[in-house]
């Protein structure tokens, strides 16, 4: 079935760099596009991208173009967010996803890690 | 980017009521609409796929429908268990996008 299980909570300076990991298990990394999706408090989801665990090809959201990266590693079955040069209004549930479905990319979206809170303050 | 909009944003309801919530696109999407549970503090939850179907382990009472521009979400006797937000999700074109959220919340 799956299970995916995230890194622990971060607080970071404004203009610090965070890196969030995502170890999958149950299932085979490679297999599925992995999802990273945000949550502000009390706030809506946000997608802010899609990595292939198989060739490493990402897709970012355009508000996120310049500033962030994910990755993978395949020997440990984990899929990294980077995320670079954080505002406050970075502040937020960060959870990776399965990309679920018929096609490679984009069906729907489960399961989901717990989630990783990352705090922007000075 | 397709905008999603959600109606209400939030209502009350007690248990046993039926309840719908619905999902408008800003553009045609065919069936390529998702519906998630996310209850407080915890990470959001796959209920439906493609449009109507129920994901495993969801209880029947929950049904979706639509297709194109206008959606719903139908829960048939509203469970304790059932009060938490509710959003929707396109995948029918990137990037994908969410719905702003409905909370379903006691009466």
């Amino acid at each position: 079935q799956g299970l995916l299980v995230q890194s622990g909570a971060e607080v970071k300076k404004p203009g610090a760099s965070v890196k969030v990991s995502c170890k999958v298990s149950g299932y085979s990394l490679v297999g599925q596009y992995i999802h990273w999706v945000r949550q502000a408090p009390g706030q809506g989801l946000e997608w802010m991208g899609w990595i292939n665990p198989s060739s490493g090809d990402t897709n970012y959201a355009e508000k996120f173009q310049d500033r962030v990266a994910m990755t993978r590693d395949t020997s440990s079955s984990t899929v990294y967010v980077e995320l670079r040069r954080l505002k406050s209004d970075d502040t937020a549930m960060y959870y990776c996803t399965r990309d679920e479905g018929p096609t490679s990319c984009c069906n729907w979206f489960d399961p989901w890690g717990q989630g990783t809170l990352v705090t922007v303050s000075s | 980017d397709i905008q999603m909009t959600q109606s209400p944003s939030s209502l009350s309801a007690a248990v046993g009521d039926r309840v719908t919530i619905t999902c408008r696109p800003s553009q045609t999407i065919s069936i390529y609409l998702n519906w998630y549970q996310q209850k407080p503090g915890k990470a959001p939850k796959l209920l439906i796929y493609a449009a109507s179907t129920l994901q495993n382990g969801v209880p029947s009472r929950f049904s979706g429908s639509g297709s194109g521009t206008d959606f719903s979400l139908t829960i048939s006797g509203l469970q304790p268990e059932d009060f938490a937000s509710y959003f929707c999700q396109q995948t029918y074109s990137a990037p994908p996008t969410f719905g702003q959220g409905t909370k379903v919340e006691i009466k």
